[in-house]
């Protein structure tokens, strides 16, 4: 299966503790994306980067979360001091660098944390 | 201040009719549309996707139209199949980045 590919696919970790997610991109793709959608709504941008570089984050990423690509393939999503409010699916998305923004996004199967 | 927007939380559609979805935006600076389809408990998958520069895009039984001067699109799927029943998203670029703003979907249910 070459798709994007996450890790671990379900989370249920208690309030105040770390969690980590991993993300695997298409092969090709040098373009990688953090979304993150809770019932009821649409899959909220929180961060994407261009090979290692962090091009952009979005207001919903606090200081709790921070998300790296150290090599420019796999990523990963670590959120410190869990809250209630963190409780949603995790969503990586990778896309083929072009000569602009129309370029589609491919989704992995997110990544389901609950906290309790 | 939701940019993309999809005013109909659902939709049912009998077996082999035309199901239409519609996505409004209000950021001119929008210039790539994409659809998704997701299913519960998994990732969005890609449908179909269109440039700002065409008003209609079709791939098999999808077809996504563009008004530009109305800022709206609209997904057409015929004939719709019982497969077909999830929830529908739009999503839009700004031009000039590589993020996408999503609406919040549309539940689709197609009727045997």
């Amino acid at each position: 299966d070459t798709g994007v590919s996450q890790d671990p696919r379900h989370k249920i970790t208690k309030r105040g503790q770390n969690v980590t997610f991993r993300c695997d991109p298409i092969s090709e793709h040098n373009r990688l994306y953090w979304y993150r959608q809770t019932l009821g709504q649409g899959p909220e941008f929180l961060t994407y980067f261009q090979n290692e570089a962090q091009l952009e984050k979005s207001r919903l990423l606090s200081d709790r979360f921070s998300a790296e690509r150290p090599k420019g393939s796999f990523s990963t999503l670590e959120i410190q001091r869990t809250e209630q409010g963190d409780s949603a699916m995790y969503l990586c998305a990778s896309s083929e660098k072009g000569g602009s923004s129309g370029n589609t996004i491919y989704f992995g199967e997110g990544s389901w944390l609950t906290v309790v | 201040d939701q940019q993309v927007k999809q005013n109909s939380p659902s939709l049912s559609v009998q077996e082999g009719r035309i199901s239409i979805l519609n996505c409004d935006y209000t950021n001119s600076m929008f210039d790539y549309f994409l659809w998704y389809k997701k299913y519960p408990a998994e990732g969005p998958t890609f449908l179909i996707s269109i440039s700002s520069i065409k008003d209609k895009n079709e791939d098999g039984r999808f077809t996504v139209f563009l008004n530009k001067s109305a800022k709206h699109l609209s997904l057409h799927i015929v004939p719709s199949q019982p497969g077909d029943s999830a929830v529908y998203f739009c999503a839009a670029s700004p031009s000039g980045t590589y993020k996408y703003i999503f609406g919040t979907g549309t539940r689709l249910k197609v009727l045997a």
